[in-house]
């Protein structure tokens, strides 16, 4: 079956470091993946879009890889901030469904940056 | 430009009783989805609307659930009957024609508690 994974445990880092978050796939041909955002009480904010044939994206303090062979997607936050603690959800999808791709969600990671 | 509108916030109901949750799309958005999302688990697609049409019902149950995006107005989730285990947070996300799908906006979200 298809299956999403992301770390379940909490990612605690110092602030100015860079935050690595994991997102593996089975069983998937992903046409695109994505980074969402959310915060306690609140809904996803799309952060990043990556296609299958990309490699690697960048958008200000973040990057996202993907790896179609590993089956694995890097989201990169570089010289993190207390701000960036939140909990990050990875997104696929595959087969268009009218006309609109149904993203699938990860259950996120929870990453704390500490002052 | 309002983002996504969700409306109540928070709902609570009794076993037995109707629940309408609403949410009203981002200005000039056709196409809208409604998620949910349980405590420790990640959100779940449960259906997608474009005006007047379901295109993708297969994340709902069958049975209590219904969703509607009439040609005026707000898309409403409506649950009837609800049970204990219908509790969780409902998001509705909506994204522009041309984009579906790819680039979500997700509400805030209505918490619905059921007693």
């Amino acid at each position: 079956s298809q299956k999403i994974e992301q770390n379940s445990e909490a990612l605690n880092i110092q602030e100015g470091k860079t935050a690595t978050l994991t997102c593996n796939y089975t069983n998937y041909s992903p046409a695109y993946l994505q980074w969402y955002r959310q915060d306690p009480g609140r809904g996803p904010v799309f952060l990043l879009l990556i296609r299958e044939n990309e490699k690697e994206k960048r958008k200000e303090r973040l990057k996202v890889t993907f790896d179609t062979t590993l089956k694995q997607s890097l989201f990169h936050i570089t010289a993190s901030q207390p701000a960036d603690s939140a909990t990050y959800l990875c997104a696929l999808a595959s087969d268009p469904s009218g006309g609109s791709y149904i993203p699938t969600f990860g259950r996120g990671t929870s990453l704390i940056v500490h002052p | 430009n309002a983002g996504v509108m969700q409306n109540p916030r928070h709902l609570v109901r009794r076993r037995g009783q109707e629940a309408r949750l609403r949410c009203s799309p981002m200005k000039g958005h056709s196409h809208v989805y409604w998620y949910r999302q349980l405590p420790e688990e990640g959100l779940k697609f449960m259906v997608y609307l474009q005006k007047e049409n379901i295109i993708d019902e297969s994340g709902m149950p069958k049975e209590r659930f219904s969703a509607e995006f009439p040609k005026e107005g707000p898309s409403i989730l409506r649950i009837q009957q609800v049970v204990r285990g219908d509790s969780a947070a409902y998001f509705c996300a909506s994204s522009p024609p041309g984009l579906a799908g790819e680039t979500q906006y997700f509400g805030p979200g209505t918490r619905l508690l059921v007693l």
